[in-house]
């Protein structure tokens, strides 16, 4: 079945290290997407890949970093400059035909002490 | 540049009563509308989406959402939740082919 897959869905670190979350589709979708979830704050933008080799920046991108190698993967890594990092992150792709839709992976929470 | 405002942060219910879980949009441009429900810990899954035509949309659990233009409003309604209805509801916008802004989520709990 195709879907997103994102990895690991507990992850702890130290303060100051540097941390990359997965995200894997095989639905053949072009578009790719980060969010990051805190309580009571929604789901706010991190970064977005309209296709491979490019990327751009969301709403909160300070302390974060992507790539687009393959049009596969898209993985975010949580940099030392993230101020706070603790937050449960979402990974979604998106495509436009036949059905416009999103759709989602199942989390990884980050947990940073 | 568009946003999404979900009126009530927090919504108890008794179960079998009505529910509407409120949403308003900002946009200059058409729009596309989106209901999600996330379960603790998961990722979100779609409840429905307007996206042309008939204003009122329908999913298969027995949630509807109407699109009003002229209020901007999106509201999601169930005449009947159960206890399995207990989850957060995110309201979400896109204009074509941009990402989805979310609403800050509502919290539906259900109370037998």
């Amino acid at each position: 079945d195709g879907g997103i897959t994102q990895s690991p869905k507990y992850l702890f670190r130290k303060e100051g290290q540097n941390v990359t979350l997965s995200c894997e589709q095989n639905l053949n979708h072009d578009a790719m997407y980060w969010y990051r979830q805190d309580p009571g704050q929604g789901l706010r933008l991190i970064y977005y890949s309209q296709i491979v080799n490019d990327f751009q920046k969301g709403d909160i991108a300070e302390g974060y970093s992507v790539s687009r190698e393959k049009k596969e993967s898209f993985p975010l890594t949580v940099t030392s400059a993230q101020k706070n990092p603790t937050a449960f992150y979402l990974c979604a792709s998106f495509r436009d035909t036949p059905s416009y839709g999103y759709t989602f992976g199942s989390g990884t929470r980050l947990t940073v002490v | 540049a568009q946003s999404v405002t979900q009126l009530d942060s927090q919504v108890p219910v008794f179960e079998e009563a009505p529910v509407e879980l409120r949403c308003n949009y900002s946009s200059s441009v058409s729009v596309y509308l989106f209901w999600y429900v996330q379960y603790p810990n998961q990722g979100l899954q779609l409840l429905l989406k307007y996206l042309s035509g008939s204003t009122l949309v329908e999913s298969i659990n027995g949630f509807e959402a109407e699109f009003n233009k002229s209020q901007t409003s999106f509201h999601l309604r169930k005449p009947s939740v159960h206890i399995s209805d207990t989850a957060e509801y995110f309201c979400a916008v896109s204009e074509r082919n941009t990402p989805l802004v979310f609403g800050k989520g509502t919290r539906l709990s259900v109370i037998a």
